[in-house]
């Protein structure tokens, strides 16, 4: 069974860093591109960042860009998402997601990010 | 960048077919992929590529498109298919994809 499983959220005051991970099991993690994905309460999904399974391609969604940085451990089975610089904007549930062609077959639960003074 | 539109809302009775529309410019001909979110709840996929559905989705939802319009049909609705159901596809242009609005279906 595909699993992924997000941490790191918590509360932030703005300007401040946060890393996120996502903990992946029950497939060959190290086959498959990778995403983050965010939604802010009562809002649409918007996507965050992609990387390829080996890391030689990554792209960001402009409102993060050069503040946020993806990242993945193969052998760890693990996504990472490098959050500086927050803003209010940022608040969301970020859920990592497993592409399937231009899709998002599985999804974690997601981890609930605050920036807020 | 690209914009895709969806009815905030949609009911139907129990039994009955809902149909949720995602419009977009020049639509036609771009793959289009639908998800199930209720609340509280991680996105499930539920259509991909237009039409296919995933291993353990029930054949009660489908997907097909028609000029600048895809839709989503859900047939014999039933109180579990509550949620808001997001449409979503590449925005090649940009080289992201982009999701709909959402659309809340409820059953009456």
């Amino acid at each position: 069974e595909v699993r992924l499983v997000e941490s790191g959220g918590g509360l932030v005051q703005p300007g401040g860093s946060l890393r996120l991970s996502c903990a992946a099991s029950g497939f060959t993690f190290s086959n498959y591109s990778m995403n983050w994905v965010r939604q802010a309460p009562g809002k649409r999904l918007e996507w965050v960042a992609y990387i390829t399974s080996s890391s030689s391609t990554i792209h960001y969604a402009d409102s993060v860009k050069g503040r946020f940085t993806i990242s993945r451990d193969n052998p760890k089975n693990s996504l990472y998402l490098q959050m500086n610089s927050l803003r209010a904007e940022d608040t969301a549930i970020y859920y990592c997601a497993r592409t399937q062609g231009a899709a998002y077959g599985y999804w974690g639960q997601g981890t609930l990010v605050t920036v807020s003074s | 960048s690209y914009v895709l539109t969806q009815p905030p809302s949609v009911s139907v009775a129990p039994g009955k077919t809902a149909r949720i529309a995602c419009g977009g410019n020049n639509i036609g001909g771009k793959s289009v992929h639908w998800y199930q979110q209720k609340p509280g709840q991680a996105p499930v996929l539920v259509v991909y590529d237009d039409s296919d559905r995933p291993s353990g989705i029930p054949e009660r939802f489908s997907g097909s498109y028609s000029g600048n319009t895809a839709t989503l049909t859900i047939s014999r609705v039933e109180a579990g298919d509550e949620a808001d159901y997001y449409c979503q596809m590449w925005d090649s242009s940009n080289n992201h994809p982009v999701f709909g609005g959402g659309t809340k279906v409820t059953v009456l």
